[in-house]
């Protein structure tokens, strides 16, 4: 069955740094996954998503991941956080694009001034 | 625009009571899906759809109910209301096969019941 860890409840970098968060995942065959981020009492809005291929993916706001099938990875980076980014941000796989999304517990963004 | 409508946007229900809540999409999609989400966590499948009049269990069903009567409408049943089904609960919706666009959210119904 498919699964999404993200190891880091809470991230606090300083504005202007950069950004890691990791997420790790676990299926059996070619994943489709997907960053969303959810801004305080708001929906999930999409990042970007991973579909079979290159595995560098660009998303809105300056936010990238990569994928890696050897590490069963899928972190989101960014070059330089500014204090709009305070958020919480998911990571999801599933089976197709349009398949039901499994999603990791979240990652609390704060960005200190 | 595509979009996703959540209503209510909160609501206060008393145990053992009958909750309904409804999404409706905009977007021509064939698939629409309920989450819940509870503080601290990830989002977990409720229930799900494929095409209208037809529904299916997610990975935490127990107590819920969902009805598709049309492309456009998805709602969510809380027959008989309990204190642990207070959450955040998200809609969301798919195009399937032909549209590759990633599942887009509702802006969730905070549920709370006492």
């Amino acid at each position: 069955a498919q699964s999404v860890t993200q190891p880091d409840a809470r991230v606090t970098v300083s504005e202007g740094a950069s950004l890691q968060l990791r997420c790790k995942y676990s299926y059996f065959g070619t994943p489709y996954l997907f960053w969303y981020v959810q801004y305080p009492r708001q929906g999930l809005q999409l990042l970007l998503k991973y579909y079979p291929g290159d595995p560098v993916v660009q998303g809105v706001n300056g936010f990238e991941a990569e994928f890696s099938k050897s590490n069963s990875s899928f972190h989101l980076r960014k070059a330089s956080v500014h204090w709009s980014d305070w958020a919480v941000y998911f990571c999801a796989v599933s089976m197709r694009w349009y398949n039901v999304l499994y999603f990791g517990s979240g990652t609390k963004l704060t960005v200190e001034p | 625009e595509a979009a996703v409508t959540q209503s209510p946007r909160s609501k206060v229900a008393v145990t053992g009571g009958k909750v309904t809540l409804s999404c409706h999409q905009t977007n021509n999609h064939d698939y629409m899906y309920w989450y819940r989400q509870d503080t601290g966590h990830g989002l977990r499948l409720i229930h799900y759809s494929y095409v209208a009049d037809s529904t299916e269990k997610g990975d935490i069903p127990d107590g819920y109910k969902a009805s598709r009567p049309s492309q456009e409408n998805f709602s969510l049943i809380l027959e008989l209301a309990s204190l642990s089904q207070t959450a955040v609960y998200f809609c969301a919706s798919s195009g399937g096969q032909n549209n590759n666009q990633a599942p887009l959210f509702g802006e969730g119904t905070r549920l709370s019941v006492l």
